[in-house]
């Protein structure tokens, strides 16, 4: 159990709607991540952070922003949601004191955009 | 930038029989191959783990292998039980978690 709540589980959004997923830890972790889940594609990392407003870009970061205004909420939100952004959201968390790359994911969070 | 491919794509075998799933890496400076299991509705979950100073790991019915002149590693899980259907996921890492390429994963699925 990495200690990750995300929420909304469920999200059904009509496209041009802004959406903010939220991702709540309560262990002080600085590094914490948001991909996404798609058929044929994979795990894709949207965005990532290192720490409290110190936020980078992943892989697949068009269409998306984070904000990290505390250590434990990391929140992803797509500005104007549009169908290409239906996906499972995973957000990742890389525990303190570890040796550097072991990532642990939350339960995800189910995104349709209709 | 680096590329894992993992194979087979689906894989079915007989309970208790053996089940090995391999991944190939492209960039040397990988040190990191983690092996994740995802159940329906769930997120993926960290199964084990092997470093590129380490060849082999083992815990219980699980172990990985890493031949990193070759540029691969492989998952092996023995006395395959029902409850190991599962997609698996492998990858490969340098550095912290933003540079985690999963490979495109693995669906087992365990007859009884």
């Amino acid at each position: 159990d990495a200690g990750i709540t995300q929420s909304p589980r469920h999200k059904v959004t009509e496209t041009g709607t802004p959406v903010t997923l939220r991702c709540h830890q309560t262990e002080n972790h600085r590094y914490m991540y948001w991909y996404r889940q798609d058929p044929g594609h994979g795990l894709r990392l949207i965005h990532y952070s290192y720490g409290v407003k110190d936020t980078d870009k992943g892989e697949v970061s068009d269409g998306y922003s984070v904000s990290r205004s505390k250590t434990e909420d990391f929140l992803l939100t797509l500005e104007s949601a549009t169908s290409s952004q239906t996906s499972v959201y995973f957000c990742a968390i890389t525990p303190e004191g570890n040796s550097g790359n072991t990532i642990y994911f939350g339960e995800g969070s189910w995104l349709t955009v209709v | 930038g680096e590329n894992v491919e993992q194979h087979p794509s689906t894989l079915s075998v007989q309970e208790g029989d053996s089940a090995v799933i391999k991944c190939t890496y492209s960039d040397s400076a990988s040190n990191y191959f983690p092996w994740y299991k995802q159940e329906l509705g769930k997120g993926p979950q960290l199964i084990i783990d092997i470093r590129s100073n380490v060849g082999e790991k083992k815990d219980q019915r699980i172990a990985v292998t890493l031949n990193k002149t070759a540029k691969h590693f492989s998952l092996h899980i023995t006395e395959t039980q029902p409850e190991d259907s599962a997609v698996y996921f492998c990858a490969a890492s340098s550095t912290y978690g933003q540079n985690f390429v999963f490979g495109p994963g693995t669906r087992l699925s365990v007859l009884p």
